[in-house]
């Protein structure tokens, strides 16, 4: 089975800093991995995929992430943050052997603060 | 395309109601998903289709919620009667495949039931 972790609730980080929002998955094969933003109010907002090729994604809005086979995981991030990036941020992942849609993470809240 | 569109906006309900979801996914796009999000449960996979067809609906919670498909543009998702506990944010999402194609939410639905 399919699963992905969110390990951190709440990630805050001062405007201009980098930031990192991470995320680790489990399936049996190699991952398809996505990661989502949910403004307040809003529908969730696809930013960039890991399919195949290349490590490092980039994506919609300075963000890009980092596919790593031997640690599972796929964290997103940002050289700098700007307080217009506070939202959630949501990881999938799905196993292309399966005919199962994306399992999605409990989803990481980030503040950016000014 | 305007993307994924779901009416109402905000439904606000008495314990007991029927209450009708709609969603129109974007068009071409072979399969639907219905989502209920809440604070406590996070995003949750209702149900969802592949042209039209109920593919999984495990996810349903109760037998008070049906989910139908009766035409590529055109889904509902129906409550009754509608409970408190039913009160959330309701997202459906499109996508032309499951294999490594990205999902695309609509604004969603907040649906209070008093």
């Amino acid at each position: 089975a399919q699963s992905v972790a969110q390990p951190e609730d709440q990630v805050n980080v001062a405007e201009g800093n980098p930031l990192t929002v991470k995320c680790t998955y489990s399936v049996s094969g190699n991952p398809y991995l996505f990661w989502y933003v949910q403004y307040p109010n809003r529908g969730l907002q696809f930013l960039l995929k890991y399919i195949t090729g290349d490590n490092l994604v980039k994506g919609s809005y300075g963000f890009e992430a980092e596919f790593n086979k031997s640690q599972t995981s796929f964290h997103l991030k940002k050289p700098s943050a700007l307080v217009s990036d506070s939202a959630l941020y949501f990881c999938a992942v799905r196993d292309p052997s399966g005919n199962t849609p994306l399992v999605f993470g409990k989803g990481t809240r980030l503040s950016v603060i000014a | 395309d305007a993307g994924v569109i779901q009416s109402p906006r905000h439904e606000v309900t008495e314990m007991g109601q029927e209450v009708t979801l709609r969603c129109k996914p974007i068009s071409g796009h072979d399969y639907l998903f219905w989502y209920r999000q809440t604070m406590m449960r996070g995003l949750e996979l209702l149900i969802y289709f592949n042209n039209n067809v109920p593919i999984d609906d495990s996810g349903m919670p109760e037998d008070r919620f049906s989910a139908k498909m009766p035409n590529a543009s055109f889904s509902t998702l129906k409550i009754q009667p509608s409970e408190p506990r039913d009160s959330a944010v309701y997202f459906c999402a499109s996508s032309l495949a499951l294999h490594s194609y990205e999902q695309y939410f609509g604004p969603g639905t907040r649906l209070t039931v008093t």
